[in-house]
This record gives structure tokens, sequence and C-alpha cells, in this order.
């Protein structure tokens, strides 16, 4: 069976500019979860989404957004680009929400120039 | 924010040898959860512990919690080789699986 997939894997991005990006969870998962490492740090809490609807939010402004479509899959938006916002972003999956194991996906590593 | 800290910062034992880590946290938790990293990519689930449980085992792991001091510590037993990556704790407040994680431990195994 397909563990989380995330897409792309690797991005460059420039000030300023938005970016998208993209993660398929387990197949029955409905719980999704996304988290920003920065190097040499552990995982942030950005968003929680369950069932289509956002259930947690982490410290992170407005430029961040995210949205979980019908077959559970979800898209990270981040708007204006900073190079602070430079890191691996992580997605993970879960069957339900609150069932505390997270199956991670291998991450997308966005670089801000 | 992050609610764990993980001790020592970076760990280096030769294979075969045992390895603990510590981690303390500040708030109470439902759950704490250990996982590891191998070089930048995704982690892996290695154990959780609940809040009502002081010790729990899974192959070479072992676990143990004490809500009392808001500590935990993970024991890799017979060490080798491919043990070696980065290690997190994260704890989960409530039941909604949202994981606070520490910064981290960087375990060098040497063959």
């Amino acid at each position: 069976d397909a563990g989380v997939t995330q897409s792309p894997t690797h991005l460059i991005k420039t000030r300023g500019q938005h970016v998208t990006l993209r993660c398929s969870p387990i197949s029955g998962h409905k719980s999704v979860s996304w988290y920003q490492q920065v190097l040499g740090q552990g995982p942030q809490f950005i968003f929680q989404y369950y069932e289509k609807e956002e259930r947690g939010r982490g410290n992170f402004p407005d430029r961040f957004s995210a949205r979980q479509f019908p077959n559970y899959s979800s898209e990270l938006n981040v708007n204006a680009l900073l190079l602070g916002d430079s890191a691996l972003y992580l997605c993970a999956s879960s069957l339900e929400q609150g069932l505390g194991k997270l199956f991670f996906g291998s991450g997308t590593q966005l670089s801000v120039l | 924010s992050q609610q764990g800290e993980e001790d020592p910062q970076a760990l280096s034992i030769q294979e075969g040898e045992n390895a603990t880590m510590n981690c303390s946290y500040k708030t109470s938790i439902n759950n704490l959860q250990w996982y590891r990293q191998n070089s930048g990519r995704g982690l892996v689930h290695l154990i959780l512990i609940r809040s009502n449980e002081r010790e729990k085992h899974s192959g070479r792991l072992r676990v143990t919690l004490d809500t009392s001091k808001k500590s935990s510590s993970l024991l890799i037993t017979a060490s080798r080789a491919a043990d070696t990556a980065s290690y997190f704790c994260a704890t989960e407040p409530g039941a909604n699986s949202k994981l606070t994680f520490g910064k981290g431990i960087t375990l060098s195994v040497r063959p």
C-alpha cells in the first residue's frame, strides 16, 4: 500500500511568489496535518484537516492556507513568500482525528531565494 | 513554540551499546510519542505512551513516562549503525492529533 505522498519533493521560489504543496494521505485516512520543519529544529504544526474541515491551526500568519478535498488529499498554499519560509514541509495523515500516531510523507523541501 | 525539550542534543555511541534519550515537557498531555527522522526526510513513528501508562516496550525500544515530572525517556538497546538518525519526542495535549515536537536528538552509532 502506498504511504503518504507529497509533491513536489523540491521547490525553489523567489521572495513574493506563492507556492502550492500537495499531499495524498494513506488510503482510508481522513485526517491530514501539515508541519513546517526549519533546519535544525523539530516540526511545527501548521494545520489539521479532518473530513474536509479545518480542525486546528498553528501560530502561522494568514499567508498560510490549506484545504482538504473530497478524496481527503490536501493542499498547502503560502502567499507572498519570505526567506524565512524556507523549510521542509511535512504532511501527515491518520485514520481518524485523535488517534495519536501520525504517518508522515517524505516532505517538500522549499527554498526561497 | 516547542514544548518538548530533548536531552542530550547529540549522542555518539558504539554499536551494541544502549542509547538513552530524555524528553521534558511543560503542559499536561494526552500522550507522548517518539519519532525517528533520517537525513531530513519524513518522520517515522516509533512508539506512543498514554498519560496513564508508565512504561512501554516495542522490540528494542523501551519508553517511560513520568507525568509528575513531565518527562519521558527512550531507551534503545543493542544499538545498530542503522539506528543513526534524529529522534524527536512529541506531545499531544488533547485527542486532536496536533503534535508539539522538541528540537530533536542526533544519535550516531559507530560500527
